[in-house]
């Protein structure tokens, strides 16, 4: 089955500086990679994704790249702000017929933004 | 208000108590998950159901079962609850398959002794 690994663990930056989280896959077969922000007592919440047939897509302050061929994809966070301070996390579903099967989560990176 | 909701938010039982946590969501979604969350392990998936009496397993199902009798509820049940089963569990929907926003409902902490 599908294993997915996130690097760092932990990170912390300054506030206004960039953060970058590295996650990578093992299934071929995946192309749908979204993110989830998930603060402190909170439940997961959508932040981006992107698709198999993209290899960059921008949000305000929160960029992805995937990169097929290696079978990495990154967040990337710019000007970050205490309010980014939260556990991120990567995921990749192989998807067949758009339904796919099962979900696959990375376990997560604490990012701590310091005033 | 669009949303999905579980029950209980908290609960704590002994082992072999049968229970049963609901979730249920209102946006007409297809596609219902269960994850559970253990510390360094992140969000792993039990079950999922991509439509009414459609169910398949996740990468950790063993000692659980759902159904999907109707299209807005799905229940997790554990017939035999075990210490190792004790963890945050989220249910989550979408509106069609994986490639859609999972919306999570807000967690139940489950504690077996």
């Amino acid at each position: 089955g599908e294993n997915v690994e996130q690097h760092p663990s932990t990170l912390s930056v300054q506030e206004g500086d960039s953060a970058v989280i590295k996650c990578t896959y093992s299934d071929s077969a995946s192309n749908y990679f979204p993110w989830y922000k998930q603060e402190l007592g909170k439940r997961p919440q959508l932040i981006i994704d992107i698709r198999s047939n993209v290899g960059e897509k921008k949000d305000q302050r929160i960029a992805v790249t995937l990169n097929k061929t290696a079978k990495h994809f990154s967040l990337h966070i710019t000007e970050t702000q205490p309010e980014d301070s939260a556990v991120y996390f990567c995921a990749t579903a192989p998807v067949r017929d758009n339904y796919g099967q099962n979900f696959v989560f990375g376990p997560g990176t604490r990012l701590s933004v310091l005033p | 208000e669009a949303q999905v909701t579980q029950n209980p938010r908290y609960l704590i039982t002994v082992t072999g108590k049968k229970l049963t946590v609901t979730c249920s969501q209102n946006m007409n979604h297809e596609y219902m998950s269960w994850y559970r969350q253990d510390p360094g392990l992140g969000l792993r998936q039990i079950y999922y159901s991509m439509n009414v009496e459609v169910t398949d397993k996740g990468d950790v199902p063993e000692g659980y079962k759902v159904s999907r009798k109707e299209k807005r509820n799905f229940p997790l049940i554990l017939e035999s609850p075990s210490p190792n089963q004790t963890s945050l569990y989220f249910c989550a929907s979408s509106w069609a398959g994986l490639t859609d926003t999972q919306y999570f409902g807000p967690g139940t902490r489950l504690t077996v002794l």
